[in-house]
């Protein structure tokens, strides 16, 4: 099993609809969780960090994470086609932050 | 504030050729990171440093090199390049060791013919 998945395919929204997201991981030591997006040629950029069970609300982004179930997902509200991007789920713990393959968001006006 | 600074940009290596990807942050970052993004298979670690003068192997490590110079550089080398390691590479740095924000480069995309 790899250690951080990202099963969906990608993700077509219409504009002002909720976007979902969601990835799961093997270690269960593992203590902190972010949501990165990465726009078609550039660098990935933090959009939200959660470390507790629960839900973390950011703007329009909310993070909810279970440690039981070992998942982390993120809500995109009210999309807007500037969301359209690959967003990167990554889990930190044991010295070291690996990361899924991603998922794509097409925001469609 | 530059943040994370990759050089260069753009290269294209004949195979056997050799060169050096260098990285710089100016955040006091103790731990860095370098990457390879390919399609389909999301980032991948290469070699990380926890703090100056430590390295470590990631995932995929066969075929590079690492030299953490002082805290604000970590460069990663290429021996003798190989089609395979055609892809993206990128730098990033945390103030912890996976458990805080890392910061990103802006990426070398690399290609080997």
């Amino acid at each position: 099993q790899k250690e951080v998945e990202q099963n969906s395919g990608p993700l077509s929204v219409p504009e002002g609809a909720i976007a979902s997201l969601n990835c799961t991981y093997s270690d269960r030591g593992s203590q902190s969780f972010f949501w990165y997006r990465q726009y078609s040629g550039k660098s990935p950029e933090l959009i939200m960090f959660i470390y507790s069970n629960g839900d973390k609300e950011d703007g329009r982004f909310t993070a909810q994470l279970n440690k039981a179930s070992q998942y982390v997902s993120l809500l995109i509200r009210d999309s807007q086609p500037s969301d359209s991007a690959t967003y990167l789920c990554a889990v930190g713990g044991n010295n070291r932050l690996a990361f899924g393959k991603g998922n794509q968001v097409v925001v469609i006006p | 504030n530059a943040g994370v600074t990759q050089t260069p940009k753009f290269q294209v290596l004949k195979t056997g050729q050799s060169m050096t990807l260098q990285c710089a942050q100016d955040m006091n970052h103790n731990s860095m990171y370098w990457y390879r993004q390919d399609p389909g298979m999301g980032l991948r670690l290469i070699y990380y440093s926890a703090s100056e003068g430590t390295t470590d192997k990631g995932e995929v490590p066969n075929g590079y090199n690492v030299s953490r110079l002082n805290k604000r550089e970590f460069s990663l080398r290429l021996e003798s390049a190989a089609p395979s390691q055609t892809s993206v590479y990128f730098c990033a740095s945390s103030s912890g060791l996976g458990n805080t924000e890392a910061f990103f480069g802006q990426g070398t995309r690399l290609t080997v013919v």
